[in-house]
């Protein structure tokens, strides 16, 4: 049973840097097979993608955030971390890591983790 | 940024009903579409990937159609339990960017 679970600080000040990681269990994600990506939702709206990570340490990230944002992974610990900088209280929102099947066409996010909601504020 | 616009925003239907909701790309996105249902307060849950294909473990009154830049998903004869909001996605090209949704209620 693949799991995967996000942890970090639930409270962010602003202008600091959000740091969230997201531990798999029940698969390795070295394999080639997959990827994993960051997707964020404030209340009540709908999901923005934030970027995503191949286990050969390439990544994309959306436009939008590029600037600010990293996301790294571990493949020792099975692990992926995001990291974004500079943070507002437009960042505040639930952010989830998901697992994506790379080999298939539409590569499908097929597991997620539950979510943990970030709170930008003073 | 590829812009994926759903309609409708909303709707309300009876159990039994089919349903239809619709996913139209800016571009052309071949089938690179997937549909996931998210309910509240949970993670969502992919449906349908490749436009049309149905994971294993999603049930058979799903289905997904389409190509290049206009897609359904239908649920044949809704059921309490798909009382959620859809999200289509496209993975076409960077920002894998997300449809606003469709909230569905059960008359």
């Amino acid at each position: 049973q693949v799991q995967l679970q996000e942890s970090g600080p639930g409270l962010v000040k602003p202008s600091q840097t959000l740091s969230l990681t997201c531990t798999v269990s029940g698969a390795s994600i070295s394999s080639g097979s997959y990827y994993c990506s960051w997707i964020r939702q404030p209340a009540g709206k709908g999901l923005e993608w934030i970027g995503h990570i191949y286990t050969s340490g390439s990544t994309n990230y959306n436009p939008s955030l590029k600037s600010r944002v990293t996301i790294s992974i571990d493949t020792s610990k099975n692990q992926v971390s995001l990291r974004l900088n500079s943070v507002t209280a437009a960042d505040t929102a639930v952010y989830y890591c998901a697992r994506g099947r790379a080999e298939v066409t539409s590569d499908p996010l097929d597991y997620w983790g539950q979510g943990t909601l970030v709170t930008v504020s003073s | 940024d590829m812009q994926m616009t759903q309609s409708p925003s909303s709707l309300s239907a009876f159990v039994g009903d089919r349903v239809t909701i619709t996913c139209r790309a800016s571009q052309s996105i071949s089938r690179y579409l997937n549909w996931y249902q998210q309910k509240p307060g949970r993670a969502p849950k992919i449906l349908i990937y490749a436009a049309s294909s149905l994971p294993s473990g999603v049930p058979s009154r799903f289905s997904g159609s389409g190509s290049g830049t206009d897609f359904t998903l239908s649920i044949s004869s809704l059921q309490p339990e798909d009382f959620a909001t859809y999200y289509c996605q496209q993975t076409y090209s960077i920002p894998y960017t997300f449809g606003q949704g469709t909230k569905v209620e059960i008359k």
